[in-house]
């Protein structure tokens, strides 16, 4: 089974400062990861994916997002915040064929982050 | 531009009521979704659907079932609405790639009393 873990569940932090917010999953075969994000009174919308490749990937709104298969972690990181940035962050996870969960996207717990002006 | 339309932003229903929650897409995807979300405990997954007819138990199953009888519509039912059942859904959908992108509704906040 897959699971997902978010190491913190608020980040608050100034405008223009960098943040880093972080995931980790386990699985028992190879993955796929998601970063969502939903801001106030508004669906999910996916902010960035890894599927293959390059272990940096790059976002929409200058987010990126570095693969790590050793430490089993996907971190989400902006060098530069914007009030705008305000939301809730969501990490996921997706097994590739051959897991038990194969088909299914589970979330981790959310981080809410918080730009102060 | 791609949607996910759900029925009801916001439904109040009493203690063994029964409750649809209806969730419609127009993109022709294989796959949708059934989620709950509660604050610090993320999304949790209820049921999702391959394909039409078919349908596969998600992490919480227990108290809710699902229809779809048609390739656009995925139903949620809660049988008996009990208070612990209170929180927002969300229906996503997705193409038949399980690399591919969630899209989400707005959601439909349920409180039970």
């Amino acid at each position: 089974a897959q699971s997902v873990t978010q190491l913190d569940s608020q980040v608050p932090v100034f405008e223009e400062a960098p943040v880093e917010l972080r995931c980790n999953y386990s699985s028992s075969v190879s993955v796929y990861l998601f970063w969502y994000v939903q801001y106030p009174n508004q669906g999910l919308q996916l902010l960035l994916k890894y599927l293959s490749g390059s272990t940096l990937v790059k976002g929409i709104n200058g987010f990126e997002a570095e693969f790590n298969k050793s430490q089993t972690s996907f971190h989400l990181r902006k060098p530069s915040v914007h009030i705008s940035d305000t939301a809730e962050y969501f990490c996921a996870v997706s097994e590739r064929a051959g897991g038990t969960s194969y088909g299914k996207l589970t979330f981790g717990q959310g981080t809410i982050l918080t730009v102060h002006p | 531009d791609v949607k996910v339309t759900q029925s009801s932003r916001y439904l109040v229903k009493r203690t063994g009521e029964k409750v649809f929650l209806e969730c419609v897409q127009d993109m022709d995807h294989e796959n949708m979704f059934w989620y709950r979300q509660d604050p610090g405990l993320g999304l949790r997954l209820i049921y999702f659907s391959y394909d039409v007819k078919m349908k596969e138990k998600g992490d919480i199953p227990e108290g809710y079932s699902v229809s779809r009888e048609k390739k656009e519509r995925f139903s949620l039912i809660l049988e008996s609405a009990s208070t612990n059942q209170t929180s927002m859904y969300l229906c996503a959908s997705r193409e038949s790639s399980v690399g591919g992108e969630l899209f989400f509704g707005e959601g439909s906040r349920l409180t039970v009393l």
